[in-house]
C-alpha cells in the first residue's frame, strides 16, 4: 500500500521559478527520501532527512520534515528545463528496510 | 562504478505466458530489492533479499510470483502465468546492506506489458 500522498499531482510552472511539492505520510519512520524520475534516466535518489532533523539541503534542493503533522516539503529553486520529471517522497521505517513511496507529484518546466 | 543493470528493457507478453527479469546489482552490495510500478503510481516493494535469502516478501503475489538470488549477487524474478494487472515497470535496486541509513540504488527497470 502507498504510505506517503504528494500535493499536488501535478504541477507547471516557469523555468527560474521555485516549485514546492508536499508529502504527508500515516505511521511513524526513521527517515524520508525524495527521488526524481524520468525517462532518460530512471529513479534517482536525491536527498534523505532523519526523523530527527527538521531542515536539509542539498545544492537547489530544501526538505523540511514535520513528523508531529507527518508530513515533508520538497522545495526546488531557480527551477530548469531538466528538473521536468516525477518526484516521489518514500518513508523508510517501521520494522521495514524496503521503501514505501507516495503516488508521486509530476512536475514540468515550461521554458 | 557501474550501476544495478537490468534486462529486458522491455518485455510485451500474452495474458497467461510467463515472464523473467534479470537483475545485475552494484558490486558488493549485499541487499537487493524488487518493486513494481504501475503507471501513475510510485513503485511498491515486492520483495528483499540479504545476501542469498529473503527479508520481506508480504507483498508479493506468491501464487504466481516467484523470485530468486542463488549465489547472493544476480537475481530473477518470474510471473507465470501473467494477467493483465501486472503491466507495470518492474525495478530492481541494492543497497551496501540492509537498513534505513543505506541508499537505494534503482536499475533502469523493465517495462512489461501484458495482452
Amino acid at each position: 500500500s502507498q504510505q506517503g500522498e504528494e500535493d499536488p499531482q501535478a504541477l507547471s510552472i516557469q523555468e527560474g521559478e521555485n516549485a514546492t511539492m508536499n508529502c504527508s505520510y500515516k505511521t511513524s519512520i526513521n527517515n524520508l527520501q525524495w527521488y526524481r524520475q524520468n525517462s532518460g534516466r530512471g529513479l534517482v535518489h536525491l536527498i534523505l532527512i532523519r526523523s530527527n532533523e527538521r531542515e536539509k539541503h542539498s545544492g537547489r534542493l530544501r526538505v523540511t520534515l514535520d513528523t508531529s503533522k507527518k508530513s515533508s516539503s520538497l522545495l526546488i529553486t531557480a527551477s530548469r528545463a531538466a528538473d521536468t520529471a516525477s518526484y516521489f517522497c518514500a518513508t523508510a521505517g517501521g520494522g521495514a528496510d524496503g521503501l514505501t513511496f507516495g503516488k508521486g507529484t509530476h512536475l514540468i518546466i515550461q521554458p | 562504478e557501474a550501476g544495478v543493470a537490468q534486462s529486458p528493457r522491455y518485455k510485451i507478453i500474452e495474458k497467461r505466458q510467463s515472464v523473467a527479469f534479470w537483475c545485475n546489482p552494484i558490486s558488493g552490495h549485499a541487499t537487493l530489492y524488487w518493486y513494481q510500478q504501475i503507471l501513475g503510481q510510485g513503485p511498491k516493494l515486492l520483495i528483499q533479499f540479504q545476501n542469498n535469502g529473503v527479508v520481506d516478501d508480504s507483498q508479493l503475489p506468491k501464487d504466481r510470483f516467484s523470485a530468486e538470488r542463488l549465489k547472493g549477487v544476480d537475481s530473477t524474478l518470474k510471473i507465470q502465468p501473467a494477467k493483465l494487472e501486472d503491466s507495470a515497470v518492474y525495478l530492481c535496486a541494492s543497497s551496501l546492506d540492509r537498513g534505513f541509513s543505506y541508499e537505494q540504488y534503482f536499475g533502469p527497470g523493465t517495462r512489461l506489458t501484458v495482452t
